[in-house]
């Protein structure tokens, strides 16, 4: 497959706890990308990692990846009502999965 | 603005009617793609075009849809004699680069309703 692959399907947490979600994928790399949607909206760019990094940071998001699994890993710290959402990953293709999604109650 | 416009957000359409979406990239992207995104499922890959050449139709669902962008600018996604399964949100991204792991911009997207 050439497209990255969520997991899990849904995912539910009380506001402040963290979020986290995976993908997987099969074929190799240059970069890996994290998307976000909002219901009814396009998707937003949220962090691109490159193949020869293992983490990146932004803001309250932290993301990993480990080629030698073809996986990574998006971490949403402190979580907040405002990042309920759907989140994808997508590889060089641009192809994405179902995505996780993430609900966050107040 | 300076984002990727698509229009009409909103098309219902009767059974084997004709529709055309219209995608505005962001001024001097070389990439523009475009996906089918159901109710609940991830967006799907329908095609890209680098510049005016349309690089990849492999998620093309049938014959029945269609992708151009002439000028290498807008883009018109049309579907003819649509059907109940054509249902669904038509998304468009562009990509100021060739496509090869680049982020890519998308619009608000067409929901198509066809009854």
């Amino acid at each position: 497959s050439q497209q990255g692959e969520e997991d899990p399907q849904a995912l539910s947490i009380q506001e402040g706890e963290n979020a986290t979600m995976n993908c997987s994928y099969k074929t190799s790399i240059n970069n890996l990308q994290w998307y976000r949607q909002n219901s009814g909206r396009g998707l937003v760019h949220l962090i691109l990692i490159r193949s020869n990094e293992r983490e990146k940071h932004s803001g309250r998001l932290r993301v990993t990846l480990d080629t030698s699994k073809k996986s990574s890993s998006l971490l949403i710290t402190a979580s907040r009502a405002a990042d309920t959402a759907s989140y994808f990953c997508a590889t060089a293709l641009m192809r994405f999965g179902a995505g996780t999604r993430l609900t966050v109650k107040p | 603005g300076a984002g990727v416009s698509q229009s009409p957000r909103y098309k219902v359409a009767k059974r084997g009617q004709d529709v055309a979406l219209r995608c505005d990239p962001i001024s001097g992207h070389v990439s523009l793609f475009w996906y089918q995104q159901a109710l609940g499922q991830g967006p799907e890959f329908l095609t890209y075009f680098q510049n005016e050449a349309q690089l990849d139709k492999s998620g093309l669902p049938s014959d029945r849809f269609f992708a151009e962008r002439p000028e290498g600018s807008v883009s018109t996604l049309k579907i003819q004699r649509t059907q109940q399964e054509d249902s669904a949100v038509y998304l468009c991204a562009s990509s100021p680069d060739r496509a090869n792991g680049n982020t890519i911009y998308f619009g608000e997207g067409s929901w198509l309703t066809v009854v």
